[in-house]
């Protein structure tokens, strides 16, 4: 069964700094992994899908990493701004197509102006 | 860009009745899922639905849950007899291709059972 663990769960950092969110994710036989964003009272928003033969997959000021052999997936975010500030999941997929995804707990992030 | 839309947004109800929940999928999508979020705790999968059937269910869909795409659009998520622990933020998800391609998730509707 398929765990995932996000660090930190909590980080709270002036504007302007590039910072580094970290999921492991006990299953390595995965097809690709997710990075979502998660307002308050909100749904969530997917913000990358990293294929498993890719290493890196890059949308604006993000950047999301891949090291499916050591279970490890990191979201860089560069130049971080106060509207960054949310909960950032990630989900690997392991299923055959329509299986559910596993999450993280998250990471809280605050960005302070 | 299309929306997920899930109605009501808030719902409150007394334990032991029956709701529905309600969900419209982005109309290209033929990939449809339920996830729960307890306050506090992880997204949790509840259930898959692709070609007017279940895909995949995990353990908290049990027998008092169903699904439900009764029209071209909608997806319903029933729950027949609510209890206190079935309070959480419940999320409608839609993909083109499953878990391979990028989920989209409605906003949720906040169950709350009293």
């Amino acid at each position: 069964k398929q765990e995932v663990t996000q660090i930190p769960a909590a980080l709270s950092v002036p504007e302007g700094e590039n910072l580094v969110l970290n999921c492991s994710f006990t299953d390595s036989a995965i097809y690709n992994l997710q990075w979502f964003r998660q307002d308050p009272g909100k749904g969530l928003t997917s913000l990358l899908l990293i294929q498993s033969s890719q290493r890196e997959q890059t949308s604006g000021r993000l950047n999301a990493s891949l090291d499916k052999s050591s279970g490890r997936s990191t979201l860089y975010i560069a130049a971080s701004q106060p509207g960054d500030s949310a909960t950032y999941l990630c989900a690997p997929y392991s299923g055959g197509g329509a299986d559910g995804l596993t999450f993280g707990k998250g990471t809280h992030l605050i960005i302070q102006p | 860009e299309p929306e997920v839309t899930q109605t009501p947004s808030h719902q409150v109800t007394q334990m032991g009745q029956e709701v529905i929940l309600r969900c419209v999928p982005i109309s290209n999508h033929l990939y449809f899922y339920w996830y729960r979020q307890i306050l506090g705790q992880k997204v949790e999968f509840l259930v898959s639905f692709y070609n007017n059937e279940i895909s995949e269910k995990s353990e908290i869909f049990d027998d008092q849950f169903s699904v439900e795409r009764p029209d071209g659009s909608n997806f319903t998520l029933k729950i027949r007899s609510t209890k206190l622990e079935d309070s959480a933020m419940y999320f409608c998800a839609s993909g083109r291709a499953g878990g391979m391609s990028p989920l989209h998730f409605g906003n949720g509707t906040r169950l709350t059972v009293t």
